[in-house]
């Protein structure tokens, strides 16, 4: 069935470094693809999404790139800060409208340190 | 900015007993949901809920739960008979059309809901 891998965490990164969380997936057809970001004591927040092969999501200067050939959805920021210590869950939707259900990773925490 | 609510945000209940969790879903949303996570483990979905019945639904969605909404405004997941390994945070989530259709409409998320089955 479809699934989704993350890399695990926790990631320790100084402020201002580069971010990369790894996320691959397995589904039949072409799925959708999120970033969800959960803050400490708060629900999952939508980062951002990609629908289609090529696709660029981007919010908050986070981005990641739907790359079909190697099914990945890496996400990347150029310079973290402390206020983006939270977990990061990538996520996927089938194709059909009918499809209700998102699949998610098991999430990749981010601390950041000033 | 709208918002989904749960309560409670923590609930304790010894195993075999019943427990409702409560949702208020965004008022002009049309689809809902529950997940719910483990602790360390991934986000699972449970359920999902359009047009007063369930749309989708995953294995772990057995007959010891069941999903309402008795009103206009609340959305409900009930577990019959709780075991320990039930023990998880729970969220609901809405949105005004699925996640896989072309419209632009993200899930939103509620803050969840902490059970422990002791």
């Amino acid at each position: 069935g479809d699934s989704v891998t993350q890399m695990e965490g926790p990631v320790t990164l100084s402020e201002e470094a580069f971010l990369t969380i790894n996320c691959t997936y397995t589904a039949t057809g072409y799925p959708s693809l999120f970033w969800y970001v959960q803050y400490p004591g708060e629900g999952l927040q939508l980062l951002l999404k990609a629908t289609k092969a090529d696709d660029k999501g981007s919010n908050k200067g986070f981005e990641a790139t739907y790359r079909k050939e190697t099914t990945s959805f890496h996400l990347e920021k150029g310079s973290v800060q402390v206020s983006d210590s939270a977990v990061y869950f990538c996520a996927l939707s089938g194709r059909m409208d009918s499809s209700y259900k998102l699949i998610f990773g098991s999430g990749t925490r981010l601390l950041v340190r000033p | 900015e709208p918002e989904v609510t749960q309560t409670p945000s923590h609930q304790v209940t010894q195993m075999g007993q019943e427990v409702i969790l409560r949702c208020v879903p965004i008022s002009n949303h049309l689809y809902f949901y529950w997940y719910r996570q483990i602790l360390g483990q991934k986000v699972e979905f449970l359920v999902s809920f359009y047009n007063n019945e369930i749309s989708e639904k995953s294995e772990i969605f057995d007959d010891q739960f069941s999903v309402e909404r008795p009103d206009g405004s609340n959305f409900t997941l009930k577990i019959r008979s709780t075991k320990l390994e039930d023990s998880a945070m729970y969220f609901c989530a809405s949105s005004e059309a699925p996640p896989a259709s072309s419209y632009n409409s993200p899930l939103h998320f509620g803050n969840g809901t902490r059970l422990t089955v002791t």
